[in-house]
């Protein structure tokens, strides 16, 4: 079964970290790039990060730059973020999603193919 | 960074109505525009890919033109199960931007 599975979200303190996961199933894993995609309570999509095929290559918006680091492990066909310094805006249910591309070379992306269910983080006191 | 606005944000439309969504990008981008549905409590999925490339397994009543800074995707003849957000996607150059969304509402 082609499938992403999101884990590791929950609840932290402002200041905390949180590692998410994202397992992968039914696909050749180190063939595409990968994405974390978030969506704050009754908002929209916003983009976080994307890694290579080969984890080469990785990029970031600005809004999570140096708190953030996305990594993958092929043997494991598992997709990762390790989220720092954790604020109280980045409350939202995260996404990982395959790109329909490797993600190596301009631009670097393609369309989302395959979106996981999401796990929810909350920051918060 | 590109920014891509859509319009309207929101719209309450009857079955069997023809829909038009627009999302217009801040510089040009090809044809490097994709749109995704989003149901309630479900995760995004893909409809349109590259301005107006159809996906296997989504009904014909969905469609996307434009390229440039300019484009549209149209639901014709309404269901009651494409109430959700609609969501516009850049994947010509990196940050990746999505539009804020269109909320649709089935009268």
């Amino acid at each position: 079964q082609v499938q992403l599975v999101e884990s590791g979200g929950g609840v932290v303190q402002p200041g905390r970290s949180l590692r998410l996961s994202c397992a992968a199933s039914g696909f050749t894993f180190s063939n595409y790039g990968l994405h974390w995609v978030r969506q704050a309570p009754g908002k929209g999509l916003e983009w976080v990060a994307l890694i290579s095929y080969d984890g080469s290559y990785k990029y970031y918006a600005d809004s999570v730059k140096g708190r953030f680091t996305i990594s993958r492990d092929n043997s494991k066909n598992t997709l990762y973020l390790q989220m720092n310094s954790l604020r109280a805006e980045d409350t939202a249910v995260y996404y990982c999603a395959k790109d329909y591309g490797s993600g190596s070379g301009w631009p670097h992306s393609s369309y989302f193919d395959l979106w996981g269910r999401g796990t929810l983080v909350t920051v918060s006191s | 960074e590109i920014v891509l606005t859509q319009s309207p944000d929101f719209q309450s439309v009857t079955p069997k109505e023809k829909v038009t969504i627009t999302c217009r990008a801040s510089q040009s981008i090809g044809s490097s525009l994709h749109w995704y549905q989003q149901k309630p409590d479900q995760s995004p999925k893909l409809l349109i890919k590259y301005a107006s490339q159809s996906i296997s397994g989504v009904p014909s009543r969905f469609s996307g033109s434009g390229s440039g800074t300019d484009f549209t995707l149209t639901i014709n003849s309404l269901e009651a199960e494409d109430a959700a957000a609609y969501y516009c996607h850049q994947s010509s150059s990196l940050p990746i931007t999505f539009g804020q969304g269109t909320r649709l509402e089935i009268k």
